[in-house]
């Protein structure tokens, strides 16, 4: 069975600099999907940033961007010039690849504050 | 394009009771997960539906099910309510299955059990 650790229960991030949330995982699977998702409080939960494993490329989403360790099985977001804007309880979840299912599980997550 | 809706947003019960709860996907969208997010557990995977059929489902009582709609609107049941079924529930919706496929995820329902 697949599962996710995130570490760093809260963090805590100067406006403009940048902070890196940790992600780990386990999985014998050598394709899957990799995603940070944001919960802002009291808000949805939106994709952030989505890695597939057979792409050695890091993924990049404008100040958001990956660096995916396949064989350390790491997964770590880093967030450039944070925006207050960006304080939210980020998870990092993984999915199979393939159509047969779009089960996420997902690690207990990184509250983040970003302080003005 | 409206986003994924759940109803009702807040819903107080108390132990013993049943609750039925809603999600409305995207419009096009086929597929509908159900998620758990409780302080203690985290998120937790409850079922996924894709054209009314259960495709998958997570490790929960018989307690909890599900079904969809062939207009893709998916309800959430749970009996016999818990005190531990206090929870936040998510519903996701998206287009199908696939390597670019994204989830997207409703406000919730905020279950309080008494």
């Amino acid at each position: 069975a697949q599962t996710v650790t995130q570490s760093q229960p809260e963090m805590s991030v100067q406006e403009a600099e940048t902070v890196t949330l940790s992600c780990t995982y386990d999985t014998s699977e050598n394709n899957y999907y990799l995603f940070w998702y944001k919960q802002p409080p009291s808000r949805q939960m939106i994709l952030v940033i989505r890695q597939e494993a057979y792409k050695q490329q890091n993924a990049t989403e404008n100040r958001f961007s990956v660096n995916f360790q396949k064989a350390a099985k790491s997964f770590s977001l880093k967030i450039s010039d944070s925006q207050l804007g960006d304080t939210a309880m980020y998870f990092c979840a993984f999915r199979a690849y393939g159509g047969a299912t779009n089960k996420l599980i997902f690690g207990t997550g990184t509250l983040l504050a970003v302080q003005p | 394009k409206a986003g994924v809706t759940q109803t009702p947003r807040y819903l107080i019960k108390t132990r013993g009771q049943q609750v039925t709860l809603s999600c409305s996907p995207i419009s096009g969208h086929r597929s509908v997960s159900w998620y758990q997010q409780t302080p203690g557990q985290g998120l937790q995977f409850l079922f996924e539906y894709f054209s009314e059929t259960q495709r998958n489902k997570g490790n929960f009582p018989g307690r909890f099910s599900g079904r969809q709609f062939s207009n893709s609107r998916s309800e959430m049941n749970v009996s016999t309510l818990e005190l531990g079924d206090s929870a936040l529930y998510l519903c996701a919706s998206s287009f199908g299955s696939g390597r670019t496929n994204e989830q997207f995820f409703g406000p919730g329902t905020r279950l309080t059990v008494l």
